[in-house]
């Protein structure tokens, strides 16, 4: 079972509509990343928050808006989107680097996967 | 810059055989690297990483992975196969040195298990 919950499962939306996807994790990480996957593909970074602050943004469109409201939980609002953005939208946390108790690895939920039609 | 290269779209075995995923990675510091498996409409299952010390790194569900610095390669490895392990394997690196906290995927393999 994953320690990081992500919800909903699956996301009908139609181009026009506002919707969020959201993330928590109990795991005490104070780093959380969103991820994107196209089918057969590797995922590919959008945002990363590191002590509930946006440290990374890889140039991802103004239609999807992170917020990070505390150190469990991680939000992706998502307005006017494209059917090209339809994916697999992962959620992941990990300790941020530099951090003694760091191990490194990520630790994803499920994932939602998101429909634009 | 970092990288990881996967050059195997796909890997076929039967089952009862030894299995390998290749992977070769660059980094500019000390490589943090990663297996991950993700099974269809899944997340990612975290298998096994190396950091430092012992070459050799056992994981989750009998995978091992060998660090090769020299050949800048971290391939995953079973001595026997199961048909369970049919899955999309992706190798990682994550540079420890940097404050961006990046990690990068590879282009992942896909695995199949022939009973």
């Amino acid at each position: 079972d994953t320690e990081v919950t992500q919800t909903p499962k699956h996301l009908v939306m139609g181009m026009t509509n506002k919707k969020s996807l959201k993330c928590e994790q109990h795991m005490g990480h104070r780093a959380m990343y969103w991820y994107k996957q196209k089918a057969k593909k590797p995922p590919e970074l959008m945002f990363v928050y590191s002590y509930e602050k946006l440290s990374i943004n890889e140039s991802v469109p103004s239609r999807f808006s992170p917020e990070c409201p505390n150190s469990s939980l991680l939000n992706l609002h998502l307005h006017a989107l494209q059917p090209e953005d339809s994916a697999l939208y992962l959620c992941a946390s990990s300790q941020p680097p530099r951090v003694t108790t760091n191990t490194g690895e990520l630790f994803f939920g499920e994932g939602s996967r998101l429909t634009v039609l | 810059a970092q990288s990881v290269a996967q050059p195997e779209d796909q890997v076929n075995v039967a089952e009862g055989n030894p299995l390998t995923v290749k992977c070769t990675y660059s980094v500019s510091g000390n490589p943090y690297l990663f297996w991950y498996v993700q099974y269809p409409n899944r997340g990612l299952q975290f298998l096994l990483k190396y950091i430092t010390g012992d070459n050799l790194v056992k994981g989750s569900y009998g995978f091992e992975a060998e660090f090769n610095k020299s050949q800048t390669s971290f391939h995953l490895k079973k001595p026997s196969a199961l048909v369970s392990d049919s899955a999309l394997y992706f190798c990682a690196v994550r540079d420890m040195g940097s404050s961006a906290s990046k990690i990068i995927f590879g282009s992942g393999t896909r695995l199949s298990i022939r009973p």
